[in-house]
């Protein structure tokens, strides 16, 4: 079946430092990924989205890799503020159909 | 409105009650998804409608999970006789149109605790 590995594990790290979050799948071959943002109480926000054709995607301090080949998502938050502290959740479409299935999540935690 | 929203933000209710959670989304989105996210987990889909149809009610846990959106606007999930494994977070999505790399605009969520 189908399934996406996010580190469970909450990431602490300190502020300016480059965070890395890690999205695993298996049995799925994703045209695209897409990361989200969750903070406490609310709903996830769409950061990023990067298509199987495409290595590497940016925004602000945002990168993304996509590497179909060893079917992983890696998540980069370069010069990371405290603010950055939220959980991080990838997505990918279920094949065929609209919805997206979603990863765990990992906790980001920036400590001033 | 701005943005996707979603009532009550709270709710708590008896084993056995029925309870009814609503969705307003954006105005114009033709999309509207239902997930489900528990403690410490990612959201889980539920349901689709496409306007006014229901295409995919393939993550309605049971029976007692029902879904509507009448006119293609606002959506409404039921949840009957609830049971305490219904205590989870209830987000409600939407898209402009149906292309499926489309962003997911999620509103707040409600939570339900079934005592």
């Amino acid at each position: 079946s189908q399934k996406i590995e996010q580190n469970s594990e909450a990431l602490n790290i300190q502020e300016g430092k480059t965070a890395t979050l890690t999205c695993n799948y298996t049995n799925y071959s994703p045209a695209y990924l897409q990361w989200y943002r969750q903070d406490p109480g609310r709903g996830p926000v769409f950061l990023l989205l990067i298509r199987e054709n495409e290595k590497e995607k940016r925004k602000e301090r945002l990168k993304v890799t996509f590497d179909t080949t060893l079917k992983q998502s890696l998540f980069h938050i370069t010069a990371s503020q405290p603010a950055d502290s939220a959980t991080y959740l990838c997505a990918l479409p279920y094949t065929g159909f609209q919805k997206l299935v979603f990863g765990t999540g990992t906790r980001l935690l920036v400590s001033p | 409105g701005a943005g996707v929203s979603q009532s009550p933000r709270y709710k708590v209710a008896k084993r056995g009650q029925d309870v009814a959670l609503r969705c307003d989304p954006i105005s114009g989105h033709v999309s509207l998804f239902w997930y489900q996210q528990a403690l410490g987990q990612g959201p889980e889909f539920l349901t689709y409608f496409q306007n006014e149809a229901q295409l995919d009610k393939s993550g309605l846990p049971s029976d007692r999970f029902f879904a509507e959106r009448p006119e293609g606007s606002v959506s409404t999930l039921k949840i009957q006789r609830t049971q305490q494994e219904d205590s989870a977070v209830y987000l409600c999505a939407s898209t402009p149109g149906i292309t499926p790399q489309e962003t997911q605009y999620f509103g707040p969520g409600t939570r339900l605790l079934v005592l």
